[in-house]
């Protein structure tokens, strides 16, 4: 699977939106991007995925590049209870896809009052 | 509600002293897994089930065994726990194996072996 880069650690400020970025250079034209989140030492929170279009849900919208190299996910208006690590992963779709997710060390949101 | 649930949440034990972690799921999802969680190397997948009776080593599955002998359980065994099996474990599940559907996480067990 291609490996992801994301900033350390990001401020913002509540009510604001939060726009999270991450790099996957090496991704391959059957591998998904998805976004998860852990508050604190909770289990590790789904929201979103995507392809190659943009996605939006309840929870954020994701914008993936036409390359497909990078993407950012944004939260539209940051309140303080999601301050929480936030991971990027990108993982390859097929029928034997166990080895589901590689989880590296994520982006710290820290949403400041 | 939908959900994964882990059992217990947290443990203490010693060396050596067999327990089971439970982890069981009402969404009837095909695929499951565990995940250790440590400080500075993120989450790393223990094994996973395709489905019922189907298992596989996932990326650090020594010391420990799992069972899937029904849909909805997918019980983490450690036959002889060790202090380097002290973490933070998660199960997880999602409706089929493929990739392309997200997992739901449990809550955690936090794990100390002395």
């Amino acid at each position: 699977d291609a490996k992801t880069t994301q900033p350390t650690s990001m401020d913002c400020a509540e009510g604001r939106a939060a726009n999270l970025p991450c790099n996957h250079s090496t991704i391959s034209g059957n591998e998904y991007v998805y976004w998860y989140r852990q508050i604190h030492s909770q289990g590790p929170q789904y929201i979103i995925h995507g392809l190659k279009n943009n996605e939006t849900n309840e929870m954020a919208s994701l914008i993936i590049t036409e390359d497909r190299k990078s993407s950012t996910l944004i939260l539209p208006h940051a309140t303080l209870r999601d301050t929480a690590v936030y991971y990027c992963i990108v993982r390859v779709a097929g029928n034997n896809a166990g080895n589901m997710l590689t989880f590296g060390g994520g982006t710290r949101l820290m949403v400041k009052p | 509600e939908a959900q994964v649930t882990q059992n217990p949440r947290y443990l203490i034990t010693v060396t050596g002293k067999k327990l089971t972690v439970t982890c069981s799921q009402n969404m009837n999802h095909e695929y499951m897994s565990w995940y250790r969680q440590d400080p500075g190397l993120g989450l790393r997948q223990i094994y996973y089930s395709m489905n019922v009776e189907v298992t596989d080593k996932g990326d650090v599955p020594e010391g420990y065994k799992v069972s899937r002998k029904e849909k909805r359980n997918f019980p983490l065994i450690l036959e002889s726990p060790s202090p380097n099996q002290t973490s933070l474990y998660f199960c997880a599940s999602s409706p089929t194996g493929t990739g392309i559907s997200p997992l739901h996480f449990g809550n955690g067990t936090r794990l100390t072996v002395t």
